[in-house]
């Protein structure tokens, strides 16, 4: 089945300690998404990639950062420098990531929580 | 500024009622739209998206939204709404110009028996 893989489920860290949460999609889909949710909010983007070996910040990627080494994958690693990284994460994928027509899809999340 | 809203919060409706969600943009022309679905503790899934022609969009566990120019909404609706549609739905666009897709903060349904 084609689809978008994210693990772990559930990921405790210590504070201070760099974490890296996984996504991996099989839709031969050029673009992935990273965006994180907080109750009571709606989505915020914290990086994308369009292409292989290419990716831009989002509207939140203080504290964050990425790498598009295979267009399958594409890693989040939340470090010690982002403040409140306690929040569900969710990855998606698109065709191109440059048509407006474009629709993403949605991995199952992980859920951080830094103690 | 440019916006998503979804201005309920948290719907109540029993069993087998109908429901309208929400949601209205405030870009300047016609952005392109989407309904996401999310169960607790899970990523989402795309229920219905608007880009052009009928302004009447079917999607899937019997949902269907109507986009409204005049009113810059996109508003979905269910005729009769099961316990299993407890969850909450996000309104999203993308602006025709290109560029990011902007969801609104989400509407959670509640459905009792």
């Amino acid at each position: 089945d084609g689809g978008i893989t994210q693990s772990p489920k559930y990921l405790f860290r210590k504070e201070g300690q760099n974490v890296t949460l996984s996504c991996e999609q099989n839709l031969n889909h050029d673009a992935m998404y990273w965006y994180r949710q907080d109750p009571g909010q709606g989505l915020r983007l914290i990086y994308y990639s369009q292409i292989v070996n290419d990716f831009q910040k989002g509207d939140i990627a203080e504290g964050y950062s990425v790498s598009r080494e295979k267009k399958e994958s594409f890693p989040l690693t939340v470090t010690s420098a982002q403040k409140n990284p306690t929040a569900f994460y969710l990855c998606a994928s698109s065709i191109t990531g440059t048509e407006s027509t474009d629709t993403q899809y949605f991995g199952p999340g992980t859920r951080l929580t830094v103690l | 500024a440019q916006s998503v809203t979804q201005p309920d919060i948290h719907i109540t409706v029993s069993e087998g009622a109908s429901l309208e969600l929400r949601c209205n943009y405030s870009y300047g022309a016609t952005p392109y739209l989407f309904w996401y679905v999310q169960s607790p503790g899970q990523g989402l899934q795309l229920l219905l998206k608007y880009f052009s022609g009928d302004t009447l969009v079917q999607g899937i566990k019997g949902f269907e939204a109507e986009f409204k120019r005049s009113q810059s909404s996109f508003n979905l609706r269910k005729p009769s709404v099961h316990w299993s549609d407890a969850a909450e739905y996000f309104c999203a666009v993308v602006p025709n110009q290109g560029g990011k897709l902007i969801f609104g903060q989400g509407t959670e349904l509640s459905v009792k028996p």
